[in-house]
């Protein structure tokens, strides 16, 4: 079974910072995935970002990227220059190798101030 | 362009009726998924799908069901509502032989009085 740990409910960030939110996973497969949604508060979730487990470098989409570290079991997503438009609930989640079944975290809410 | 649809949107019943909510996806998509969510527990997995006639429990699955009769749709029914299963729920799809990213419905919300 697989487990999505994020222990930040809710963060603040001023607008064009950077800012990391946390995620570690638990699994006991050799391959697996691990992402990134948002969903603003209209409700829709958006896919953001994704990591394969022998990726070897950190997966990057524009201003994400993906602070991928396996020894430590964590999968932290940085947001670079942050927008008005990034306060949302950010959730990370992951799925096995082959059949995916998605297992997400409870999400963080992040808000950016002006 | 291909997308995942869900009706209704937004549904008022009472305790004891029955429920179902459509998912339909035009992606061609293997895998199909209802989560629902609700506030500090994130979105917890109902069911699953890998196929047609396929179905699968996930970690909440008590008090619903579901059936795969062909590759778009899968219908997410609560056989008795009860007000615990107030709550957003999301329909999903994906492709295996692809990276696994779930493509999401716009969400139904449920509330049962």
């Amino acid at each position: 079974a697989q487990k999505i740990t994020q222990t930040q409910p809710g963060m603040f960030v001023q607008e064009k910072e950077a800012v990391t939110l946390d995620c570690t996973y638990d699994t006991s497969d050799q391959s697996y995935g691990l992402f990134w949604y948002k969903q603003p508060s209209s409700g829709e979730m958006i896919f953001l970002i994704y990591q394969g487990s022998y990726d070897e470098q950190n997966a990057t989409e524009g201003r994400y990227s993906l602070n991928f570290q396996k020894a430590r079991k964590s999968a932290n997503l940085v947001i670079s220059a942050s927008q008005l438009g990034d306060s949302a609930m950010y959730f990370c989640a992951i799925h096995p190798g082959g059949y995916q079944k998605v297992t997400f975290g409870i999400g963080t809410k992040l808000q950016v101030i002006p | 362009d291909a997308e995942i649809t869900q009706s209704p949107r937004h549904k008022i019943t009472e305790t004891g009726r029955q429920v179902t909510l459509a998912c339909h996806q035009t992606w061609n998509h293997n895998n199909m998924f209802w989560y629902r969510q609700d506030l500090g527990h994130g979105l917890r997995l109902i069911h699953y799908s890998y196929g047609v006639h396929d179905t699968n429990k996930g970690e909440v699955s008590d008090g619903y069901s579901v059936s795969r009769s062909n590759t778009e749709d899968l219908p997410l029914t609560l056989e008795s509502a009860a007000s615990s299963q107030t709550s957003v729920y999301f329909c999903a799809s994906s492709e295996p032989a692809n990276t696994g990213e779930l493509f999401f419905g716009e969400g139904s919300r449920l509330t049962v009085l």
